[in-house]
């Protein structure tokens, strides 16, 4: 069965650090990539997704991902944190209609 | 464009109790999801409609938990009788119909709190 994994389960960062959260996925064949993310109180939204074409997808609020065949990872990067970052991040990866989470990231953006 | 609606938003009961939940996808979406989400931990599964048929049901606690969506609109999970470990949000989810990288829409949850 698919799965997907996310190694960091906790990060705290300070104001204008850089964030990169893991994300790895367990599928040989054609797979869709998503992140997404959920702001305290909120629901779970659209970050970016990936699906053929450039590797580097850009998101929303300054994210970004790089899909790396080779590696079955599809890491989540963002150049300078900001407080209102501070959320659970989810990797997900979705093969025909099926849809695999990973355990999220909750991150901390300490001002 | 109206997002995914699910109601209540909170709901606390007491165990050996039931339970329901409703969730209205955004309109054309086939596909609708229902997942459970423990406190700490992705959302898991529970079940999938393609418009009012089950695709997947694998990690649905049958024994417990029941869902419908008779009219391929909207859905409704139930869980009779609640037990402590159900305390969880539950989430609906709808997508495009089709097999395009069309991501899934998050309705906010129900919060449920088994005591």
């Amino acid at each position: 069965a698919q799965s997907v994994s996310q190694h960091n389960h906790h990060v705290i960062l300070s104001e204008a650090a850089s964030l990169e959260l893991g994300c790895n996925y367990s599928y040989g064949g054609t797979v869709n990539l998503f992140w997404y993310v959920q702001y305290p109180g909120q629901h779970l939204q659209l970050l970016l997704k990936y699906f053929s074409g450039d590797p580097l997808v850009k998101g929303i609020k300054g994210f970004e991902a790089e899909f790396i065949k080779s590696k079955f990872s599809f890491n989540l990067r963002k150049p300078s944190v900001q407080w209102s970052d501070t959320a659970e991040y989810f990797c997900a990866a979705n093969t025909g209609n099926q849809f695999y989470f990973g355990t999220g990231t909750s991150l901390t953006v300490i001002p | 464009e109206a997002g995914v609606a699910q109601s209540p938003r909170y709901k606390i009961i007491e165990k050996r109790q039931s339970v329901a939940f409703w969730c209205n996808p955004i309109s054309g979406h086939a596909t609708l999801y229902w997942y459970q989400q423990i406190l700490g931990q992705g959302p898991k599964l529970l079940i999938q409609f393609q418009n009012n048929g089950v695709v997947d049901d694998s990690q649905l606690p049958k024994d417990r938990f029941s869902a419908e969506r008779l009219k391929g609109v909207d859905s409704t999970l139930k869980i009779q009788p609640a037990k402590l470990e159900d305390s969880a949000v539950y989430l609906c989810a709808s997508r495009r119909q089709g097999l395009g990288p069309y991501e899934q829409y998050f309705g906010p949850g129900t919060r449920l709190t088994v005591t």
